[in-house]
């Protein structure tokens, strides 16, 4: 497909599980984000990649979130030991470098 | 944390009227930009208007910025059912960083 994928589309986690959360970009797109929305909330920036290089992560809301972009490519958000407040949608974006952002229709993770 | 407030939270209006809301930021920006989000569904790009520009129209959409007031304003005319959706401004600052930071958004519900 031409747009975002992103893959679970949806993801129930018992407290404490681990969880990845998989970003397909559009083919060609340097820039990659991490969002994630709550319910009734606009999206909050997590993490920001060029290319394979993570370049702010300053919204990664605590160290048990990770994120990566090992080839440039596809992204993968851990989130460790999962807990009730991660319950959210995390949503993925790619752009052309300082280009207009495409979001993917994310992953709504609910922890139980 | 989000910068942006929308106002109105929610607004419902019959098929046909315009729709109007507004956004207000905090911080300066190199460019606004609306997004549309229906249930279920991930963001819509609709527009982006640079900080060096006051009025900016596509289609039945118009785009108003104020920084010196920290604020735009986005109508709708003649609205359609398929309007109904969640509509969000998203900010993206002058310090070289990608990112956008989304206001709280305004629920718009279009009455046939």
């Amino acid at each position: 497909g031409a747009g975002v994928s992103q893959s679970p589309r949806y993801k129930v986690a018992k407290r404490g599980q681990d969880v990845a959360l998989r970003c397909d970009p559009i083919s060609g797109h340097v820039s990659l984000f991490w969002y994630q929305q709550a319910l009734g909330q606009g999206p909050e920036f997590l993490t920001y990649f060029q290319n394979e290089a993570q370049l702010d992560k300053s919204g990664l809301p605590s160290d048990r979130f990770f994120a990566e972009r090992p080839e440039g490519s596809v992204s993968t958000l851990k989130i460790q030991r999962t807990q009730q407040e991660d319950s959210a949608v995390y949503l993925c974006a790619s752009s052309a470098l300082r280009s207009e952002q495409f979001f993917g229709p994310g992953t709504r993770l609910t922890v139980l | 944390s989000q910068q942006g407030e929308e106002d109105p939270q929610a607004l419902s209006i019959q098929e046909g009227e315009n729709a109007t809301m507004n956004c207000s930021y905090k911080t300066s920006i190199n460019n606004l930009q609306w997004y549309r989000q229906n249930s279920g569904r991930g963001l819509v790009h609709l527009i982006l208007i640079r900080s060096n520009e006051r009025e900016k129209h596509s289609g039945r959409l118009r785009v108003t910025l104020d920084t010196s007031k920290k604020s735009s304003s986005l109508l709708i005319t003649a609205s359609r059912a398929a309007d109904t959706a969640s509509y969000f401004c998203a900010t993206k600052s002058n310090f070289g960083n990608e990112k956008l930071t989304f206001g709280t958004g305004t629920r718009l519900t279009i009455i046939p």
